[in-house]
């Protein structure tokens, strides 16, 4: 079955600076690829998606880029603030239907 | 728009009980729900997907006689975790896909969630 992995688990950086997650999956017949923001105890908000039939998308300081003969994507947050600390979730969709997470990554901006 | 609740948002309850957990797409229609479950510190993962007017598709390891789930209208589906114990003691979070399929229809809009804590 679709298996995602995402790097790092952890990611510290400068209030400012750019913040990279990278995730790689495994079901090449995968065209849906959403990511999402999650604040303790709160539902996972959908921040940015993208779907195979296009490489990169970009929204305000939020972007996604996606390779698909290497089968990864990645999330770029530019100019980070503090409020952007949160965990952030991959996902990759199986034949259109249900998704497969990521295992996160937590986001420190320190200011 | 895309509006999706979850009744109650937490429940405490004893070893062997039954708690139930509602999912409503408060704006649109959802043809198929997803209820996931999220212990802390990890991702969510898939239990099953609840599929309107049909049975729900458990995903590996998952007990559907333990997990009930019901989806008997297109805004509604219903969680049951039936003799719950210790170990059930979780986050659930249910997404709904709207049935006109808006965004390429792979958009899943989520619930705020139900913690669930068995004693």
């Amino acid at each position: 079955g679709e298996n995602v992995e995402q790097h790092p688990s952890t990611l510290s950086v400068q209030e400012g600076d750019s913040a990279v997650i990278k995730c790689t999956y495994s079901d090449s017949a995968s065209n849906y690829f959403p990511w999402y923001k999650q604040e303790l105890g709160k539902r996972p908000q959908l921040i940015i998606d993208i779907r195979s039939n296009v490489g990169e998308k970009k929204d305000q300081r939020i972007a996604v880029t996606l390779n698909k003969t290497a089968k990864h994507f990645s999330l770029h947050i530019t100019e980070t603030q503090p409020e952007d600390s949160a965990v952030y979730f991959c996902a990759a969709d199986i034949s259109g239907n249900k998704l497969v997470f990521g295992a996160g990554t937590i986001l420190r901006v320190k200011s | 728009g895309a509006v999706v609740s979850q009744h109650p948002s937490w429940v405490i309850c004893k070893s062997g009980t039954s708690v139930k957990i509602e999912c409503r797409s408060l704006d649109f229609q959802a043809t198929t729900m997803f209820w996931y479950r999220q212990f802390p510190k990890q991702s969510l993962m898939l239990m099953a997907t609840s599929n309107e007017g049909s049975k729900a598709t458990y995903e590996q390891g998952v007990e559907k006689d333990k997990f009930l789930i019901n989806h008997a209208s297109l805004t509604l589906s219903t969680l049951t975790v039936t003799s719950a114990h210790p170990e059930d003691s979780s986050f659930y979070i249910c997404s709904a896909r709207d049935v006109d399929g808006g965004a390429g229809g792979n958009e899943q809009f989520f619930g705020p969630g139900t913690r669930l804590t068995v004693l």
